[in-house]
């Protein structure tokens, strides 16, 4: 079974800042996909950023990165420029890359960041 | 850019009572997924559906949940006799194969 684990409860930041998010996770599948999803305090849940675990380079997405450290089995999210509008909790979620409808998310417990004007 | 609407955003409902969740997919999308966020805690999976039939179903998705897609474009989740540990935030999403899913803004369901 896949397990997604992130161990910052909260962070904070300045505005303007840069700050990282971790995240691990636990899998024997060789073709996964990983995701940061955004849920500010309207608990909509926003894709952020995508990893396919085959590919080598990083994702970016704007200000948003990812490093990504297959064999450390490792996700973590880089925001820079940090602004008000990130305030919002994080989650990090993993895919199986086999297709299909058997293809649900599963998510980490959420990391909640504040960014401090 | 096409969205996944649910309907109500917000359900207050008496234990024991039936509720019905909607959801309309986005349309060119083929496999429906509901997922559950207690308040304060991670989002669980509850069921996928795929070619008008569950694919997978979590432990939480016992018989007092089901789902259907009963006209080609709503996709519902009923839960038969609501309990007290059901209020939570429901999200349905929806996916083209192994693209990100997309989130509806959910629908908070209390039950007094």
């Amino acid at each position: 079974a896949q397990t997604v684990t992130q161990s910052q409860p909260e962070m904070s930041v300045q505005e303007a800042e840069t700050v990282t998010l971790s995240c691990t996770y636990d899998t024997s599948e060789s073709n996964y996909y990983l995701f940061w999803y955004k849920q500010p305090p309207s608990r909509q849940m926003i894709l952020v950023i995508r990893q396919e675990a085959y590919k080598q380079q990083n994702a970016t997405e704007n200000r948003f990165s990812v490093n990504f450290q297959k064999a450390a089995k490792s996700f973590s999210l880089k925001i820079s420029d940090s602004q008000l509008g990130d305030t919002a909790m994080y989650f990090c979620a993993f895919m199986k890359g086999t297709g299909g409808a058997t293809n649900k998310l599963i998510f980490g417990t959420g990391t909640l960041l504040a960014v401090q004007p | 850019e096409p969205e996944v609407t649910q309907t109500p955003s917000h359900q207050v409902t008496q234990m024991g009572q039936e509720v019905i969740l909607r959801c309309v997919p986005i349309s060119n999308h083929l496999y429906f997924y509901w997922y559950r966020q207690i308040l304060g805690q991670k989002v669980e999976f509850l069921v996928s559906f795929y070619n008008n039939e569950i694919s997978e179903k979590s432990e939480i998705f016992d018989d007092q949940f089901s789902v259907e897609r009963p006209d080609g474009s709503n996709f519902t989740l009923k839960i038969r006799s609501t309990k007290l540990e059901d209020s939570a935030m429901y999200f349905c999403a929806s996916t083209r194969d192994l693209q990100p899913q997309h989130f509806g803004d959910g629908t908070r369901l209390s039950i007094l």
